[in-house]
């Protein structure tokens, strides 16, 4: 099935770094959302953003819905160990089921 | 809020046996639940969606004799695996459709290890 573009594929690194990743696809969503996804266990949503341009804090994370609707990224500022993870980005159109980008994972050494 | 269960949450079966995973949203309605699989390393893949009270939507190459897919309720779908074969173990995750946010809440998610 089709898939988000999201980008970096991996990450490594230190405790107290802040980190970026995003997506972009060809297509326009009415709806992003970040996930993290621990190993054995389904995807934990982060945030999610209806309006282009909205820019949504959780905590460390904050993430911003692109103004062409057809990219989103995700900062998470001052990493800490339970921060390791996959993190993925779906993108949802009215009446259609999530799409999923690759995953970024996450690894943080302290 | 938004909290969707699955069972079992492990389960190994025989080779031609069937297995039946549930999904239940507990604290919402869902009128439209979704089943993916996702292998190991590898993102979710969306393999069918399932309306209460109506037939589930398969996504290409998705057998739907082979995933049975049942949406009694407001809260409950369930999928049966048909006659699982060894390349059948994966992670099945369900989500539940909250209208009125647009957003999906997952499953924790079933692992299933045919022998």
């Amino acid at each position: 099935g089709q898939q988000l573009n999201q980008s970096p594929q991996s990450m490594f690194i230190q405790e107290g770094e802040d980190v970026s990743m995003n997506c972009t696809s060809s297509s326009i969503f009415n709806t992003w959302l970040w996930y993290k996804q621990d190993p054995g266990e389904g995807p934990v949503l982060l945030i999610a953003l209806y309006k282009a341009g909205e820019l949504t804090s959780n905590g460390r994370l904050t993430a911003q819905f692109g103004i062409t609707r057809k990219d989103s990224f995700l900062n998470i500022s001052a990493s800490i160990p339970s921060d390791v993870g996959i993190y993925f980005c779906a993108g949802l159109k009215a009446g259609t089921a999530l799409i999923f980008g690759k995953g970024t994972t996450l690894s943080v050494s302290s | 809020g938004a909290v969707v269960s699955q069972h079992p949450s492990r389960v190994i079966c025989k080779s031609g046996t069937s297995v039946k995973i549930e999904c239940r949203s507990l604290d919402f309605q869902a009128t439209t639940m979704f089943w993916y699989r996702q292998f190991p390393k590898q993102s979710l893949m969306l393999m069918a969606t399932s309306n209460e009270g109506s037939k589930a939507t398969y996504e290409q190459g998705v057998e739907k004799d082979k995933f049975l897919i049942n949406h009694a309720s407001l809260t409950l779908s369930t999928l049966t695996v048909t006659s699982a074969h060894p390349e059948d173990s994966s992670f099945y995750i369900c989500s539940g459709l909250r209208d009125f946010q647009e957003t999906q809440y997952f499953g924790p998610g079933t692992r299933l290890l045919v022998l």
